[in-house]
């Protein structure tokens, strides 16, 4: 399958500091990316889709101040968590599509963002 | 509210024998479908897919089942190996958007 990477694998930072996850699809073109979160024991969590060079859609729930996510590439999007606190402490992956909404999409590897 | 239900949070098979991981679904826009197999502390890694202008897909040892009518789908592992315990997510997407909805997975241990 295609091949996404996620960069950092693992982050500890401190409380109220900002943590930049970077998603980079390697051989293909990425037109939609997908941020999600899990929770220990518990589902993926969609928190937000990005079109490339547009802005991206966030799920209910989901603070846009607080988790900025840009795709301005075709292979690379990142989410900057600002002013983390403990509880933004999660597994984060991004996930990358080629195609339309019937193609399937490949994740990266997920960063374990840990705020202390 | 869940769009996407997988009702067993764990499946214990033996080797050898047929595993089948069950999802549900309640947004009639869903109209592709897709398996994951993932490990701890690693993103998801793609399976199989299906349309919903099929009711088969078939590859290897899997196949993925779909009734449109009944909004359920079943992933078939056979025969299953000790190499296939991991946590399965049911995803479905459609719509315009497109996003990649998931159901909050089932833990399949296949004994040797």
């Amino acid at each position: 399958g295609a091949v996404v990477s996620q960069h950092p694998s693992r982050v500890i930072c401190k409380s109220g500091t900002s943590v930049k996850i970077e998603c980079r699809s390697l051989d293909f073109q990425a037109t939609t990316m997908f941020w999600y979160r899990q929770f220990p024991k518990q589902s993926l969590m969609l928190m937000a889709t990005s079109n490339e060079g547009s802005k991206a859609t966030y799920e209910q729930g989901v603070e846009k101040d607080k988790f900025l996510i840009n795709h301005a590439s075709l292979t690379l999007s990142t989410l900057t968590v600002t002013s983390a606190h403990p509880e933004d402490s999660s597994f984060y992956i991004c996930s990358a599509r080629g195609g339309g909404a019937r193609t399937e999409a490949f994740f990266g590897q997920g960063t374990r963002l840990t705020v202390v | 509210d869940q769009q996407v239900k997988q009702n067993s949070p764990s499946l214990s098979v033996q080797e050898g024998r047929i595993s089948i991981l069950n999802c549900d679904y309640t947004n009639s826009m869903f109209d592709y479908f897709l398996w994951y197999k993932k490990y701890p502390a690693e993103g998801p890694t793609f399976l199989i897919s299906i349309s919903s202008i099929k009711d088969k897909n078939e590859d290897g040892r899997f196949t993925v089942f779909l009734n449109k009518s009944a909004k359920h789908l079943s992933l078939h592992i056979v025969p299953s190996q000790p190499g296939d315990s991991a946590v399965y997510f049911c995803a479905a997407s459609g719509g315009s958007q497109g996003n990649l909805i998931f159901g909050k997975g089932t833990k399949l241990s296949v004994k040797p």
